[in-house]
This record gives C-alpha cells, sequence and structure tokens, in this order.
C-alpha cells in the first residue's frame, strides 16, 4: 500500500523567509507524486507533480519540490513566503490510475 | 472554477437522515473521486468511479453508497445520518486514460458541507 506522512500539522515561517513543507512517502514501486494547496472555503489545486521526467519539480506560484529516491522524501520549498502562501498543504501519492492517497495536510502561517 | 460542480454547497440535516450529494465532472474527464474531510480524520478517499463502474473503494461506510450515472455526473447517497458524518465532501474528476500522462492529477469541486445536528 501506498502512503504519505507529512511532518508538521502546522509551520509558521516570516514573510519573505524560506518555506519547506516536508513529505516522506512509502511506495513499493516509483511513485506519481503530488503537492496540492487548498485555501479557505475551497477545494484542492493542484500546486505540481512528480512523474519521474525530473527529480526537481516546478509548480505554480513558485513552488518547487524534490524527489529524493534515497531519502523517500518529496519536500515542498519557496524562497521566499508571501501572505498569499497562508493555505493548507497536501501531499499526495498514487500509483497508476488508482486512487490518489493524501497526507494528512500542513496549515502554512505566514507571519507580517 | 475547476469545472467541477458540486451541490448543494451547503447542507444542515438531522441525525437518522438521508442525504443525496452531487457532483458534475470537468467536462472529458471520466473518473469521479468522492473523498471526506474532516477534522480529525484529514482527507479520507471514499470511491473512485470510471465512466460508470466502480473502480477503487476506500473508507466508505455501508451506510453511504455512491453511483455515477451514463452522463458521467455522480451521486453520493448519504443514510442514517450521524453526527460523525459531519464534513466536507469533496468530489473531484481525472482525465481520460488517452490523454492520462501516466499520474493521476485530480481537479476538485469546491466541497459540499454537511451538517448532522
Amino acid at each position: 500500500a501506498q502512503s504519505v506522512t507529512q511532518l508538521g500539522s502546522h509551520v509558521s515561517v516570516s514573510e519573505g523567509a524560506l518555506v519547506l513543507l516536508r513529505c516522506n512517502y512509502s511506495s513499493s514501486v516509483p511513485p506519481y507524486l503530488f503537492w496540492y494547496v487548498q485555501y479557505p472555503n475551497q477545494g484542492l489545486q493542484l500546486l505540481l507533480k512528480y512523474t519521474s521526467a525530473a527529480t526537481l519539480v516546478k509548480g505554480i506560484n513558485g513552488f518547487e519540490a524534490e524527489f529524493k529516491k534515497s531519502e523517500t522524501s518529496f519536500h515542498l520549498t519557496k524562497p521566499s513566503a508571501h501572505m498569499s502562501d497562508a493555505a493548507e498543504y497536501f501531499c499526495a501519492v498514487s500509483r497508476g490510475y488508482q486512487k490518489v492517497t493524501f497526507g494528512i495536510g500542513t496549515k502554512l502561517q505566514v507571519i507580517p | 472554477d475547476s469545472g467541477v460542480t458540486q451541490t448543494p454547497k451547503h447542507l444542515i440535516t438531522a441525525t437518522g437522515q438521508r442525504v443525496t450529494l452531487r457532483c458534475s465532472p470537468r467536462s472529458g474527464d471520466l473518473s469521479v473521486y468522492w473523498y471526506q474531510q474532516s477534522l480529525d480524520q484529514g482527507l479520507q478517499f471514499l470511491i473512485q468511479y470510471y465512466n460508470g463502474e466502480e473502480r477503487a473503494k476506500g473508507n466508505i461506510l455501508e451506510r453511504f453508497s455512491a453511483q455515477q450515472f451514463p452522463d458521467l455526473h455522480s451521486e453520493l447517497n448519504l443514510s442514517s445520518l450521524e453526527l460523525g458524518d459531519s464534513a466536507l465532501y469533496f468530489c473531484a474528476s481525472s482525465v481520460a486514460p488517452s490523454v492520462w500522462d501516466g499520474a493521476n492529477v485530480l481537479t476538485f469541486g469546491a466541497g459540499s458541507r454537511l451538517t448532522v445536528l
């Protein structure tokens, strides 16, 4: 079975500081990995996806994630946090055309 | 607007009642997924349909059922409601395999918030 673990249910950063949201996956085969973002009172939106084409994946809004097989990690980063980045972020994994399994989510707070 | 339409947006009902949540997938998407989001359980996968057929089942209670119709819209039926069923219910759809690059990207609706009193 595939799963993802998000470390830290709440993360606070200052505006302009580095954002680092952690995700580790468990999969017996090469996975497809995703980061989604959920703004208040909205559904989830895709930030970026990993499909084995490149280990460093760039997404929308300046976010990127690096796939590290040796560490089974897919951490999400952004060099400089903006107030508009305050949201909940979900790491997810799938294998083929099957259900997508989400992590518990990390709420990002950006402090002015 | 993501292209996935969910109705109703909000629903308040009493314990023991039955409700139906409706989802219209994005144009061209054949797969529909239902997720339940609650504060204590996070985002839980309930069930997936592909072109009218059940494809995968997750943590869906026996009191819940779903179906996908020939026009591809889907309904999630929740019966004998309990207080603990209060949650946000999301529908998502994904592209058909003919345009699939191997990564199952989901497009979510805005959700239906169910409150059971």
